[in-house]
């Protein structure tokens, strides 16, 4: 069956580590694969995006990457900050790019 | 805000009540979708539609019926609800290929 997996519900690291996610999935072959920002009570928000072709995104202190063969996203947020505290989703598009479908998520807490 | 909205943000219906969810966006996405967020539950894709035309269905009750008379709106009627229908409904909208999901800020609906 298909599956999405995120490395767990919740991680908590200290104020300026990096934080690292992951995603992983089976039975699927997307195209893309996103990373999403939820806040509680809140809609979430794109974040990042990378191609099937591609390794590594980056944009500011975000990083992704992309692994078809261990069917795997890393996403990686460097120098945290407390405002960086959220849930990141992970979703992966199931019709090349018209449907996506979300991971659980993971809670992140960075303690000050 | 994020370019979709919705209302209203909260809703408490009866399960004998009909209630309309409404959702609007200006961003000139050609696609708008519906996902539901229950509680310790990944998003769950509802229906899909593309330049106002139904292109998924995803095994939903009919208790829930979509309706997108334009490209800019969407609708989502709800009719004999039951409790475990309580949930986050996000409405997002998307113009496919590269780039991510808006979504909205949803609507908190309790059935009682």
């Amino acid at each position: 069956s298909q599956k999405i997996e995120q490395n767990s519900e919740a991680l908590n690291i200290q104020e300026g580590k990096t934080a690292t996610l992951t995603c992983n999935y089976t039975n699927y072959s997307p195209a893309y694969l996103q990373w999403y920002r939820q806040d509680p009570g809140r809609g979430p928000v794109f974040l990042l995006l990378i191609r099937e072709n591609e390794k590594e995104k980056r944009k500011e202190r975000l990083k992704v990457t992309f692994d078809t063969t261990l069917k795997q996203s890393l996403f990686h947020i460097t120098a945290s900050q407390p405002a960086d505290s959220a849930t990141y989703l992970c979703a992966l598009d199931d019709n090349y790019g018209q449907n996506f479908v979300f991971g659980p998520g993971t809670r992140l807490s960075v303690l000050p | 805000e994020t370019g979709v909205t919705q209302t209203p943000r909260h809703l408490v219906m009866g399960m004998t009540n009909k209630k309309s969810l409404k959702c609007e966006q200006h961003l000139g996405h050609n696609a708008m979708y519906w996902y539901k967020q229950s509680a310790k539950k990944p998003l769950e894709l509802m229906f899909v539609y593309n330049f106002k035309e139904q292109t998924e269905n995803n095994s939903v009750p009919s208790r829930f019926s979509p309706e997108c008379p334009n490209s800019s709106h969407l609708f989502l009627h709800l009719h004999t609800l039951q409790p475990e229908d309580s949930a986050l409904y996000l409405c997002a909208s998307g113009r496919g290929g590269d780039y991510g999901y808006t979504f909205g800020s949803g609507t908190r609906l309790t059935v009682v």
